[in-house]
């Protein structure tokens, strides 16, 4: 059962520009949003994460905006670089000590 | 975060062999979490490891299969069991201290042949 959608499957964008990568959950009980960058040949790393008790979390070029009604969540990538060129995974959890939950991934590629 | 250590980065097995990934974190962790990754494809949690305890399996994975220990709050080894192409996957080992931060090793790229 997919419990987090994710898109774009890819994205290109021109360096400078905004990456924005959208994510639907199905699960109300779910309380914690990591977003995790992945490099090919490297696991999983967590880049930036929200609570459903705000709306927007920034930390320097990246921005969560999470929509609790709509029970969406984006992450946009401001001033894209190509070295932020990698598979970002959307994922959600529950409860603190809980299995993580991932979307299905979008392969972002920055070109000069 | 902690750093992870996995064991071996990568291995090309014979079907129908086990082959046994280690998991060791530099701190003490409260969860410690199996998955599996096809190339190109998102993460499926196997198991959680429980320390000292049998490890909580997902749908679709059974411990027949997947044999998982976790011996300390520092430690966890996957066993992947009579191999078959099929199985041939990245498997992650993933590690969890405190309430949210959950952190993975670089992983095991296992090709069955």
């Amino acid at each position: 059962q997919q419990q987090v959608k994710q898109s774009p499957q890819s994205l290109i964008v021109q360096k400078g520009g905004i990456s924005i990568i959208n994510c639907a959950y199905e699960n109300t009980a779910f309380d914690y949003f990591p977003w995790y960058q992945q490099f090919p040949g490297k696991g999983p790393a967590l880049l930036i994460a929200i609570r459903p008790d705000v709306s927007e979390k920034k930390e320097g070029r990246f921005t969560i905006s999470f929509n609790k009604s709509a029970k969406q969540f984006s992450l946009h990538i401001m001033d894209s670089q190509p070295g932020d060129s990698a598979t970002y995974f959307c994922a959600a959890s529950s409860g603190g000590y809980q299995k993580v939950t991932f979307g299905t991934g979008t392969k972002l590629q920055v070109i000069p | 975060s902690a750093v992870i250590s996995q064991k071996p980065s990568r291995d090309i097995c014979q079907r129908g062999t086990s082959l046994t990934i280690q998991c060791q974190v530099d701190s003490q962790v409260t969860m410690m979490f199996w998955y599996r990754q096809q190339p190109g494809q998102s993460l499926t949690l196997i198991a959680t490891a429980n320390q000292g305890s049998e490890a909580t399996y997902e749908s679709g994975f059974v411990i027949d299969k997947f044999p998982i220990s976790r011996p300390n709050l520092t430690f966890s080894t996957l066993t992947v069991s009579n191999m078959s192409p099929e199985d041939s996957s990245i498997y992650l080992c993933s590690a969890q201290r405190g309430l949210t931060e959950a952190f993975f090793g670089q992983g095991t790229r296992l090709t069955v042949v």
